[in-house]
């Protein structure tokens, strides 16, 4: 049982440079999310979605651009990558009904020279 | 709206002693409240979650959380430390409904030592 995977799970890319981060879920899970996590500031939630074909920003949205075509993958664009966008990115899933928890993949790691 | 607050970003305890993380809330509606625990290169793993059946929550690996209104908290605890349990906790908050977010807390990093 897979549960999230997460591709890449390294890329250190060049300031202006675009790329799609990939995350897959095999648990029939209508919400997906993704968060970036910087020292000290825990995980912030970046997009999310609660079904095939919505998506809704989070608390830190700008740069980014998310899509959801398939129920059982999300997948977050950075279109012209800037240093600050440096950090891990997780993806999760959840249910999304009431007190489940979310389950998280094991990240991908971004540097942005 | 809701917010967690973690008191202490590390915390340090000697193998054996009680662990005592803390972490706060606020919310506007009932909420549903989590730990979660992150180990080295991995991603977040859940530990034990509160959603009003019982104030006293017992979670994996011997850890446990009391959720108490009148003082907004729920703290997590572990009567004696591993080693293995040297590891970053995050405390979540979610509205129990109209609201499909999680807001996590700023974390704790837990060191053990021997």
């Amino acid at each position: 049982n897979a549960g999230v995977t997460q591709t890449p799970k390294f890329r250190v890319l060049k300031t202006g440079q675009s790329m799609t981060l990939l995350c897959a879920q095999d648990m029939n899970h209508e919400y997906m999310y993704w968060y970036r996590q910087d020292p000290g500031m825990g995980l912030r939630l970046i997009h999310y979605s609660v079904g095939e074909g919505t998506t809704a920003k989070g608390e830190v949205p700008d740069g980014y651009n998310v899509s959801r075509l398939k129920k059982q993958n999300f997948l977050l664009g950075l279109e012209s990558a800037a240093p600050s966008q440096t950090s891990v990115y997780f993806c999760a899933s959840s249910p999304g009904q009431g007190s489940q928890p979310q389950h998280f993949g094991d990240g991908t790691r971004l540097s942005i020279l | 709206a809701q917010s967690v607050t973690q008191l202490g970003s590390h915390v340090s305890v000697s193998e054996g002693a009680l662990v005592l993380l803390r972490c706060n809330y606020s919310s506007s509606v009932p909420p549903y409240l989590f730990w979660y625990v992150q180990y080295p290169n991995q991603g977040l793993q859940l530990l034990l979650k509160y959603t009003s059946a019982a104030t006293l929550v017992k979670g994996i690996n011997g850890f446990e959380a009391e959720f108490k209104k009148s003082e907004t908290s729920f703290h997590l605890t572990k009567p004696s430390a591993h080693m293995s349990d040297a590891a970053e906790y995050f405390c979540a908050v979610r509205a129990s409904f109209g609201n499909e977010k999680l807001t996590f807390g700023t974390g704790t990093r837990l060191t053990i030592i021997p």
